[in-house]
């Protein structure tokens, strides 16, 4: 069965410091990838999404930046932590263009302080 | 604009009682409608999916409602449980991008013993 990992689960870190969030997907291949952003009382926001290694797409400017070095690998970081990053990060997964296995992780809660 | 507004905000019911939260949106094109369940500090879980043709799901004691025409769905918890305290997330594919979800705020379901 297939199983997504997101770490670590909460994360403090302080302003100018920087960001790697790790997301690693098991038993499927060349899925789909996305990286969410959920502040408090909002939906989410995609902020970047990838559909093989290498090919990273943003659909927001930001601070952040993302890589997919591995097939099942997908990892979201930043040089420099600004206070405005924090929130709820949650990597997903999918496969094919309709996206019906639409699966995410258990989520990063990020404070930037 | 393509987005997706959901009601109430917040809602509270007594255990044992049944609740509906409303979920409208102005996606178009249009693929598919979720609903998504989600824990404080967890990552959202899949209830139901609907394509356009599909009026009605049912996931035990969840059941989604689609009119296409009118662009409503709801979603209908019968006989609430203490563990359907959660954020329940009304989730609209766009079928004009790729694997372009829009998501709504959320419904934060409290239930009381």
């Amino acid at each position: 069965s297939q199983t997504i990992h997101q770490w670590p689960a909460t994360l403090v870190q302080p302003v100018g410091s920087p960001l790697s969030l790790e997301c690693t997907v098991e038993g499927t291949s060349n899925p789909n990838l996305y990286w969410y952003r959920q502040a408090a009382g909002r939906g989410l926001q995609l902020l970047f999404y990838s559909v093989g290694i290498g090919q990273i797409s943003s659909e927001v400017p930001q601070n952040l930046s993302a890589s997919r070095p591995q097939d099942r690998q997908f990892i979201l970081s930043s040089k420099k932590l600004l206070l405005s990053d924090s929130g709820f990060y949650l990597c997903a997964w999918s496969t094919g263009n309709k996206g019906y296995g639409y699966t995410f992780g258990s989520g990063t809660r990020l404070t930037v302080v | 604009k393509n987005q997706v507004e959901q009601s109430p905000q917040s809602l509270i019911i007594l255990e044992g009682k049944n609740c509906t939260l409303q979920c409208n949106y102005t996606v178009s094109p249009f693929s598919n409608l979720r609903w998504y369940k989600q824990d404080t500090g967890r990552g959202p879980v899949s209830l139901t999916i609907m394509t356009f043709s599909e009026n009605t799901k049912s996931n035990g004691r969840y059941t989604a409602t689609l009119d296409a025409d009118t662009k409503q769905s709801s979603l209908h918890i019968t006989a609430s449980q203490l563990s359907d305290s959660a954020s329940y997330i009304c989730v609209v594919r766009f079928s004009g991008g790729y694997n372009k979800l829009i998501f709504g705020a959320g419904t934060r379901l409290a239930v009381h013993p």
